[in-house]
């Protein structure tokens, strides 16, 4: 499967907890961005990596969330002490830096906070 | 910032009809305009896109017209079929950054 990868599909955790969830990008795609879905609502931009480097945060993204790129591949989301309002589906996308702005969609990973 | 109004939220109509929806941004400099079709329980998935230097783009039974002195843009589904009922996303770039900004979505349903 060359398109974009999550990991776990589905995260359910205690208020308090931590989680953390991984995105692949497709290959060759340098760009890599962050949604989140609630019920009914379009995706929220959350944050967007060019490389390694994080380039843009949305106010959304509190202090408990932490986005990393280490190695210009990869993603990983961190929430902290989760709470039930980050209930959501978190959405992963790349897309290559030329040529446009097609982003294409990882499959998410749906987050439940008891 | 960009923001996207998107309208009908929800569209019934029977197959083989056509089905048109419709959204306004607000940027002026927004040049890229994608549409998505999410299925219930999967990812967005990009089914056409134009760019501000087209009026309209055709794709099979799917089309997108842009009018960039309105401000709007519009995805026409033409002989639709009970596999296009999902919900449409329109969205568009924000002035000067990558992140897209998606309108609030619009549920298709048709009925056979």
């Amino acid at each position: 499967d060359t398109g974009v990868s999550q990991n776990p599909r589905h995260k359910i955790t205690k208020r308090g907890q931590n989680v953390t969830f991984r995105c692949d990008p497709i290959s060759e795609h340098n760009r890599l961005y962050w949604y989140r879905q609630t019920l009914g609502q379009g995706p929220e931009f959350l944050t967007y990596f060019q490389n390694e480097a994080q380039l843009e945060k949305s106010r959304l993204l509190s202090d408990r969330f932490s986005a990393e790129r280490p190695k210009g591949s990869f993603s990983t989301l961190e929430i902290q002490r989760t709470e039930q309002g980050d209930s959501a589906m978190y959405l992963c996308a790349s897309s290559l830096a030329r040529g446009g702005n097609e982003q294409f969609f990882g499959p998410g990973t749906r987050l439940t906070v008891l | 910032g960009e923001n996207v109004e998107q309208h009908p939220s929800t569209l019934s109509v029977q197959e083989g009809d056509s089905a048109v929806i419709k959204c306004t941004y607000s940027d002026s400099a927004s040049n890229y305009f994608p549409w998505y079709k999410q299925e219930l329980g999967k990812r967005p998935q990009l089914i056409i896109d134009i760019r501000s230097n087209v009026g309209e783009k055709k794709d099979q039974r799917i089309a997108v017209t842009l009018n960039k002195t309105a401000k709007h843009f519009s995805l026409h589904i033409t002989e639709t079929q009970p596999e296009d009922s999902a919900v449409y996303f329109c969205a568009a770039p924000h002035t000067g950054f990558q992140k897209l900004v998606f309108g609030t979505g619009t549920r298709l349903l048709v009925s056979p």
